[in-house]
């Protein structure tokens, strides 16, 4: 069974550093792009970029770009996404998404509720 | 980027009604559009692919239509569980976008 496992919410105060991780299982990870998705309360989705693990090559959104940061480990089919100078408008929930064969998405986490309070 | 415009934003319908929700995007996509549904509180869920296929599991009352910059999610026979938040979004360029969503409502 595809899955892809969030991390557990997040409360930080403005100014930190946050990690999300988002671990794949039931396929191959390192031959899926996994894409970030973030939904601020009661707002719809946004694309923030994707990554493949295979080789970490990345693409951002131009709104998220400088902002956040894509990282993976294939050795433990983990994807990453960091956020860092957090402020309160980046409290939201962020879903990590993978892209299948047919390049669309096919399956998301759980999704990971970050808190932000200045 | 590509502007993905859905219509109209929220609608009531009954159940064992049909409901068409209309997606726009700003240029030519050709066939490179996914539809999604969410629940509150819940991940959105994969329902579409390339335009009109359906995902694994997704019932056959979820039709997709469309190419190039025109596209429709249809429903037939609407269920509760139908009730939900539907969301399209373009894979051809990136940045790849989201439109801002179509509420279904139980009137």
């Amino acid at each position: 069974e595809v899955q892809l496992v969030q991390s557990g919410a997040e409360v930080k105060k403005a100014g930190e550093s946050l990690k999300i991780s988002c671990k794949g299982s039931g396929f191959r990870f390192s031959n899926h792009w996994i894409a970030w998705v973030r939904q601020k309360p009661g707002k719809g989705l946004e694309w923030m970029g994707v990554i493949y693990p295979g080789d970490s090559d990345t693409r951002y959104s131009p709104s998220f770009q400088g902002q956040v940061v894509f990282s993976a480990d294939k050795s433990i089919s983990t994807a990453y996404l960091q956020l860092n100078s957090l402020r309160p408008s980046d409290t939201a929930m962020y879903y990590c998404a993978r892209q299948g064969s047919s390049w669309s998405i096919d399956q998301w986490g759980q999704g990971t509720q970050v808190t932000v309070s200045s | 980027d590509i502007q993905m415009t859905q219509s109209p934003s929220s609608l009531s319908a009954s159940v064992g009604d049909s409901v068409t929700i209309t997606c726009r995007a700003s240029q030519d996509i050709s066939n490179y559009l996914a539809w999604f549904q969410q629940k509150p509180g819940k991940a959105p869920k994969s329902l579409i692919y390339a335009a009109s296929s359906l995902q694994g599991g997704v019932p056959s009352s979820f039709s997709g239509s469309g190419s190039g910059t025109d596209f429709t999610l249809t429903i037939s026979n609407l269920q509760p569980e139908d009730f939900a938040t539907y969301y399209c979004q373009q894979y051809n360029l990136y940045p790849y976008t989201f439109g801002q969503g179509t509420k279904v409502e139980i009137k």
